[in-house]
């Protein structure tokens, strides 16, 4: 059973412009919520976590949004560089689920020159 | 200096065989834990070992036991191995169980012919 979704599988985006990434989650107990992000053949480096006291988290050109009711949580990069290339993976975490981090699939962002 | 380091990078071998992956981190994490990256790009928690105590055993074969000597250490061994092991298998720390961030290695692609 996949608790956390990943619903696009990629994006495309011009440099510049905003990238949105989007995740949503099945459990509500999941009170941690992080985004990772990939380069091929290296392992995903952590970007940005919010806790779910909060409904927003900003660290520079990136923002996270979660909305607790909706169980959805995205992920804002302002301006897209083309250095943002590569697959984002949205985590959450709860105590109830014995401390461990659930990954979703993962959405391939092309940022455009 | 590499935070989490996993080794071989890369592994082909045949179906029946025994290989391992190894794993060490120099953060001083208390935390460490194995993830699967299956062809569908899902990252998928295997193990964890907080303190050298295993505290996550997902639904995985006999087959695959890991090994913790130490707290910076946590090893993989995997017996008789099968076609659907192939896969990326990333070792991670994190200074608290389910809680931080996660530090990923560069992952082991491991291919079962």
């Amino acid at each position: 059973d996949q608790q956390v979704k990943q619903n696009s599988p990629s994006l495309s985006v011009q440099e510049g412009r905003i990238s949105i990434l989007n995740c949503d989650y099945t459990n509500s107990m999941f009170d941690y919520f992080l985004w990772y992000k990939k380069y091929p053949a290296e392992g995903p480096t952590f970007l940005i976590s919010i806790s779910s006291i909060k409904d927003k988290n900003e660290d520079g050109r990136f923002t996270v949004f979660l909305n607790k009711s909706a169980k959805h949580l995205s992920l804002h990069i302002v301006p897209s560089q083309p250095g943002d290339s590569a697959v984002y993976f949205c985590a959450a975490s709860a105590q109830n689920t014995g401390n461990q981090f659930y990954f979703g699939t993962g959405t391939s962002l092309t940022v455009i020159p | 200096d590499t935070a989490v380091s996993q080794t071989p990078k890369y592994l082909v071998t045949q179906m029946g065989n025994d290989k391992s992956i190894k794993c060490e981190q120099n953060l001083g994490h208390d935390t460490m834990y194995w993830y699967k990256q299956d062809s569908k790009k899902f990252l998928k928690i295997m193990f964890s070992y907080n303190n050298k105590e295993l505290i996550i055993n997902e639904t995985v074969p006999n087959r695959f036991s890991p090994k913790s000597p130490d707290k910076a250490h946590l090893n993989l061994h995997i017996n008789s191995l099968e076609l659907g092991d192939s896969a990326v298998y990333f070792c991670a720390s994190s200074r608290l169980a389910g809680f931080g961030e996660l530090f990923f290695g560069e992952g082991s692609r491991l291919t079962v012919l």
